[in-house]
C-alpha cells in the first residue's frame, strides 16, 4: 500500500535561514509526489510535485523539493525562510493502484521566527 | 486564478440531524473529491466522483453518506444522521482529469461540528 511519512511534527527556523521538511513515502512503482501547505483557517494550497524528470522541483513562494529515488524521500525546501511561511506542510502520493487519489502524510508544522 | 468553493465556512448541527455540504468545482475540471481531517489528524480521503458516480470510496464512507452533483456546477456531500465523531473540517477538491500527475486543487474547507 502506499504510505507517506513526515518525521517531524514541527520544524523551527530562523527567518532567512534554510528550512527543509522532511517526507518520506513507500510505493510501489514510480511515485506521483505532492506538497500542499495548509494556512490557518485556510484551504489546502498545492506548492509542487513531482512526476518525472529533474530531481529538483521548483513551486510557488520560492519552495523546492528534492527528490531521492534511493532515500525514497521528497522533502521540501526553501534557502530563506520567511515569517510568512509558517503554515503547516502536507507531503501527499498519488494512490495509482486505485483512482488516483492523494494519500497524505501527517503533515509538519513550520515555524519560522524573526 | 479558478478557485474551489465550499459552503458553509462553519457548520454547528446536533447529532442525528442531516447536513449537506457544498462545494462549486473549477469549472473545467472533470473528477471531484471529498477528504476530511479531524482536528489534530492527517487529511483522509473519503470519495472520487467521475461521470455522476462514485469512482471510489473509502472505509469512511459508509451509508450514512452520499455525493451528488445536482447540476452542472454543484457538488455536494451528504451525511444522513450525522454523530460526534463526524465532526471534523471537509475539503472539496477537483482536478482537471484522473491521470496520476495531476495535482488536485482544494476548498477553503467546511468545519463541521456536531453537538
Amino acid at each position: 500500500a502506499q504510505s507517506v511519512a513526515q518525521p517531524e511534527d514541527q520544524v523551527n527556523v530562523a527567518e532567512g535561514n534554510p528550512l527543509t521538511v522532511k517526507c518520506t513515502y513507500s510505493v510501489s512503482g514510480n511515485p506521483y509526489l505532492f506538497w500542499y501547505v495548509q494556512y490557518p483557517n485556510r484551504g489546502l494550497q498545492f506548492l509542487l510535485k513531482y512526476i518525472t524528470g529533474d530531481n529538483l522541483v521548483k513551486g510557488s513562494y520560492g519552495f523546492e523539493a528534492e527528490f531521492n529515488k534511493s532515500q525514497t524521500s521528497f522533502h521540501l525546501k526553501k534557502p530563506s525562510a520567511l515569517v510568512s511561511d509558517s503554515a503547516l506542510y502536507f507531503c501527499a502520493v498519488r494512490d495509482t493502484g486505485g483512482y488516483n487519489k492523494l494519500i497524505f502524510g501527517a503533515g509538519t508544522r513550520l515555524a519560522v521566527h524573526p | 486564478e479558478p478557485e474551489v468553493t465550499q459552503t458553509p465556512s462553519h457548520q454547528v448541527t446536533q447529532m442525528g440531524q442531516e447536513v449537506i455540504l457544498r462545494c462549486v468545482p473549477i469549472s473545467n475540471h472533470l473528477y471531484f473529491y471529498w477528504y476530511r481531517q479531524i482536528l489534530g489528524q492527517k487529511v483522509e480521503f473519503l470519495v472520487s466522483f467521475y461521470n455522476n458516480e462514485i469512482s471510489e470510496k473509502s472505509e469512511i464512507f459508509d451509508d450514512q453518506f452520499s455525493v451528488e452533483r445536482p447540476d452542472g456546477s454543484n457538488f455536494t456531500l451528504k451525511i444522513r444522521s450525522t454523530k460526534l465523531e463526524d465532526s471534523a473540517m471537509y475539503f472539496c477538491a477537483s482536478s482537471e482529469n484522473g491521470r496520476g500527475n495531476t495535482e488536485a486543487f482544494f476548498g477553503q474547507g467546511t468545519r463541521l461540528t456536531v453537538v
